[in-house]
């Protein structure tokens, strides 16, 4: 089925450790984003790349490495997790609507990370 | 900058009454406003959105939302809420076509029996 495909689902990493989100979308979207998810706080924007090669910072950027070496697929990256990173992390695919506004029409399911 | 503001953080409805989410957003220009709804564990799914034209959008699952320029409001309305509704549900506005996404904190709404 098209869509956005989000692993791990969980992820449980202790202070310090680095490792990768990964998202893949399979319907061409040139605009791809990651947000965090956090009670009471909404979504907050953490990166985003408008299309293969491209790549900027959203609201809360510190922390996160992003790249995106095809239109399909856009990587998350924490360097040296922390505890204030815990969160839930989606990762959004978007079309461009009547060529003027982008609109976040499909997300990922989630990952819920943990840092002890 | 902009800003979105949904001043609910819980709302409860009975089955089958009819309901209003309410959300005002702070931008100067007309905005690009979206609805979403997430149910537990889930990602999020686009409800509506609206962009320009007729002020009254229909989005799916029976969902509408009116943009109000002189209250800075783009409310979500159903007029017979089923229990399969409750979930948590954000508005979000974005200043131009190319801009960021700003999410507002959630509603999340109960179907009382």
């Amino acid at each position: 089925n098209a869509g956005v495909t989000q692993t791990p689902k969980f992820q449980v990493l202790k202070t310090g450790q680095s490792m990768t989100l990964q998202c893949a979308q399979d319907m061409n979207h040139e605009y791809m984003s990651w947000y965090r998810q956090d009670p009471g706080m909404g979504l907050r924007l953490i990166h985003y790349s408008v299309g293969a090669g491209i790549t900027d910072q959203g609201e809360v950027p510190n922390g996160y490495n992003v790249s995106r070496s095809t239109t399909e697929d856009f990587p998350l990256r924490l360097l040296s997790a922390a505890p204030s990173q815990t969160s839930v992390y989606f990762c959004a695919s978007s079309y461009r609507d009547r060529g003027v506004v982008d609109t976040e029409a499909f997300f990922g399911q989630g990952t819920r990370l943990t840092v002890v | 900058a902009q800003s979105v503001t949904q001043p609910d953080i819980h709302i409860t409805v009975s089955e089958g009454a009819s309901l209003e989410l309410r959300c005002n957003y702070s931008y100067g220009a007309t905005p690009y406003l979206f609805w979403y709804v997430q149910s537990p564990g889930q990602g999020l799914q686009l409800l509506l959105k609206y962009f320009s034209g007729d002020t009254l959008v229909q989005g799916i699952k029976g969902f509408e939302a009116e943009f109000k320029r002189s209250q800075s409001s783009f409310n979500l309305r159903k007029p017979s809420v089923h229990w399969s509704d409750a979930a948590e549900y954000f508005c979000a506005v974005r200043n131009t076509g190319f801009q960021k996404l700003v999410f507002g904190t959630g509603t999340r709404l109960l179907v009382s029996p």
